[in-house]
């Protein structure tokens, strides 16, 4: 079955302890994103890849780093965790088609974190 | 830079009323565009996209929407709206280059009995 698939879906930890949040494809994709969601704010990007060892900044990338040392993953790592950044996460794959423009995004079932 | 706005926060329909979500997008060509919907604690879920062709695309769960270009907006509409239909509505643009897609920032809607 093609899924995004995120660890953990819940997370409580305390500021300024490191955490890491899985997120792995199946379905060859070239492109990854990481989104946050807060309410009133939608879905805001955080980081992107396009490709094994391609990251970019998106739209609200500070306190945050991801790595893409392979095609299916795309770890989101908080160095040092704050309580603003308790959030709904989620992790998107997408292939492109035509003119350099992404098709669909698939996303993952998200990970709530929270941190004290 | 292209954007997205879906001018409705939160909409109340009654349940078997009609509905219609707006989304209008900023992008200097053809765009691709997409509805996502998102139920309570669940991730996003494609109902359709237009990418060419018949501006009027068909999706999952009855829902529609309609391309117009002189209008640069991109609604999602269904005729009847059941109870399950309550979640968050995303609409999207992809965007030129290498960039993701970029998301409006939701409509919430509401079905009353």
């Amino acid at each position: 079955e093609a899924q995004v698939t995120q660890n953990p879906r819940y997370l409580i930890t305390v500021t300024g302890k490191k955490l890491t949040v899985t997120c792995s494809q199946n379905m060859n994709h070239e492109y990854m994103s990481w989104y946050r969601q807060d309410p009133g704010l939608g879905l805001r990007q955080i980081y992107y890849s396009m490709n094994v060892e391609v990251t970019d900044k998106g739209d609200v990338p500070e306190g945050y780093k991801v790595s893409r040392k392979e095609k299916r993953n795309f770890p989101l790592i908080l160095e040092s965790p704050s309580p603003n950044q308790t959030s709904l996460y989620f992790c998107a794959s997408s292939i492109r088609q035509g003119k350099g423009m992404n098709t669909e995004a698939f996303f993952g079932q998200g990970t709530r974190l929270t941190v004290v | 830079a292209q954007s997205v706005t879906q001018p409705d926060i939160h909409i109340t329909v009654s349940e078997g009323a009609s509905l219609e979500l707006r989304c209008n997008y900023s992008y200097g060509a053809t765009p691709y565009l997409f509805w996502y919907v998102q139920s309570p604690g669940q991730g996003l879920q494609l109902l359709l996209k237009y990418f060419s062709g018949d501006t009027l695309v068909q999706g999952i769960k009855g829902f529609e929407a309609e391309f117009k270009r002189s209008q640069s907006s991109f609604n999602l509409r269904k005729p009847s709206v059941h109870w399950s239909d309550a979640a968050e509505y995303f609409c999207a643009v992809g965007a030129p280059g290498n960039t993701p897609l970029v998301f409006g920032k939701g409509t919430r809607l509401s079905v009353i009995a």
